[in-house]
């Protein structure tokens, strides 16, 4: 089964506006991680943000937040107002249990920015 | 200052060919893995090294060996190469395997098998 589910193969943003991009994930264990990659055309994956399962809070790292519903277990990545430099594809990946070393990535969403 | 290298950025070869893959951090890292990138960007994670111990070996063909001679290193051997192994391999590491440790990639090595 599909530990993590993209749904948005594409989507397009005018700059300076925000975007959410979707992700919900397959677990049963109660201990789990989940990350946003960030790669460009260039090829190299960039680490975004990451969240806990037991973090209280969303996790914020500058113009990226992570809307993380535990109920729906769905981890959205917003960018807000967004740059051309945004246009890449964007990997939700999941690791769970405290002892699980891999990341399980989704399909990606192909972001790009129109000026 | 790379924080993850990998030789070569490109690798063109012809089927049944040996070919390997380095990667080098220097991150100080426990932690090192490699992934393969298929032509629809799936990633799927193929091998993990723990102080220089393999701690994940996922179902990837045994021409794949995967060697670790110290920490900061992580090669990839791959024997007899197919057609399908077309891709492109990330090594990447953390600075220990599990928790909430973020995983840094190298830039990739494209492989084309022709």
């Amino acid at each position: 089964a599909q530990k993590i589910t993209q749904t948005q193969p594409g989507m397009f943003v005018q700059e300076k506006e925000a975007v959410t991009l979707d992700c919900t994930y397959d677990t049963s264990d109660p201990s789990y991680g989940l990350f946003w990659y960030k790669q460009p055309s260039s090829g190299e994956m960039i680490f975004l943000i990451y969240q806990g399962s037991y973090d209280q809070q969303n996790a914020t790292e500058g113009r990226y937040s992570l809307n993380f519903q535990k109920a729906r277990k769905s981890a959205n990545l917003v960018i807000s107002a967004s740059q051309l430099g945004d246009s890449a594809m964007y990997f939700c990946a999941m690791r769970e249990g405290s002892n699980d070393y891999k990341l399980s990535f989704g399909a990606g969403t192909t972001v790009t920015v129109r000026a | 200052d790379t924080a993850v290298s990998q030789t070569p950025k490109y690798l063109v070869t012809q089927m049944g060919n040996d070919k390997s893959i380095k990667c080098e951090q220097n991150l100080g890292h426990d932690t090192m893995y490699w992934y393969k990138q298929d032509s629809k960007k799936f990633l799927k994670i193929m091998f993990s090294y723990n102080n220089k111990e393999l701690i994940i070996n996922e179902t990837v063909p045994n021409r794949f060996s995967p060697k670790s001679p110290d920490k900061a290193h992580l090669n990839l051997h791959i024997n007899s190469l197919e057609l399908g192994d077309s891709a492109v391999y990330f090594c990447a590491s953390s600075q220990e395997a599990g928790g909430q440790y973020e995983q840094y990639f190298g830039p990739g090595t494209r492989l084309t098998v022709t």
